[in-house]
């Protein structure tokens, strides 16, 4: 139902890599967010932007950064990949209420 | 500072009984406040929104109130079946300007058969 999209799903990468997870999301809303997921532990905000130009950090601090040149797209990047890095990420879109893609579920080996 | 709250304690439910989740929030004045429904590996999905000037939201077997004056949300799920379990999260979204949605830690759901 929601058209919000993550690629990849799933990616095994090694230590020291550069990644870019890909958000993309076609419902025109100005709020995006990404999180940080554990299995079985709560949701952590890491990125979120309130339009085209707009970042800003979100509660837990983390080595990745975001990009918002058009509306419907929200890359995450990580410069150089850590098996710390390994967790599910989340990207949403929200008017007032917010959509989730499907996830990403990165092992850094 | 800014908390919504929810039970981090697993609710264990019987099949067919009334369940009843909280969340209680300090510092904020939302202008809506939110249910999702997480299963394991997947983002949260919209249940049920309450606007702050509703006591009550229904929709099929799920019952949202909203009291601002206790600053707290009550979410039933009448007739539980063993498909409802799963984590429920409430969210809010504050009054004004450049407001992003805010999620609760969630609470785990289980209905026992």
């Amino acid at each position: 139902e929601a058209d919000i999209y993550q690629t990849p799903r799933y990616l095994v990468i090694g230590t020291g890599k550069k990644i870019t997870l890909e958000c993309s999301q076609t419902m025109g809303h100005d709020k995006m967010y990404w999180y940080q997921q554990d299995p079985g532990m709560e949701l952590h905000l890491i990125h979120y932007s309130y339009g085209v130009n707009s970042t800003e950090k979100g509660d837990l601090s983390s080595e990745s950064t975001v990009s918002r040149i058009r509306t419907e797209h929200f890359p995450l990047t990580l410069e150089s990949a850590r098996p710390s890095h390994t967790s599910q990420y989340l990207c949403a879109s929200s008017d007032s209420r917010a959509f989730f893609g499907q996830g990403t579920r990165l092992t850094v080996v | 500072s800014q908390k919504i709250e929810q039970n981090s304690e697993a609710l264990n439910i019987q099949e067919g009984k009334t369940a009843t989740l909280t969340c209680n929030y300090t510092n904020y004045s939302p202008a809506y406040l939110q249910w999702y429904r997480q299963d394991p590996g997947r983002g949260p999905v919209f249940l049920l929104l309450i606007r702050e000037n509703e006591k009550e939201k229904r929709k099929e077997r799920l019952k949202v109130t909203f009291d601002t004056t206790l600053k707290q949300s009550l979410f039933h799920i009448t007739a539980s079946q063993p498909a409802d379990s799963a984590t429920y999260l409430c969210a809010l979204l504050n009054s004004g300007g450049y407001q992003k949605v805010t999620f609760g830690t969630g609470t785990k759901l289980q209905v026992i058969p």
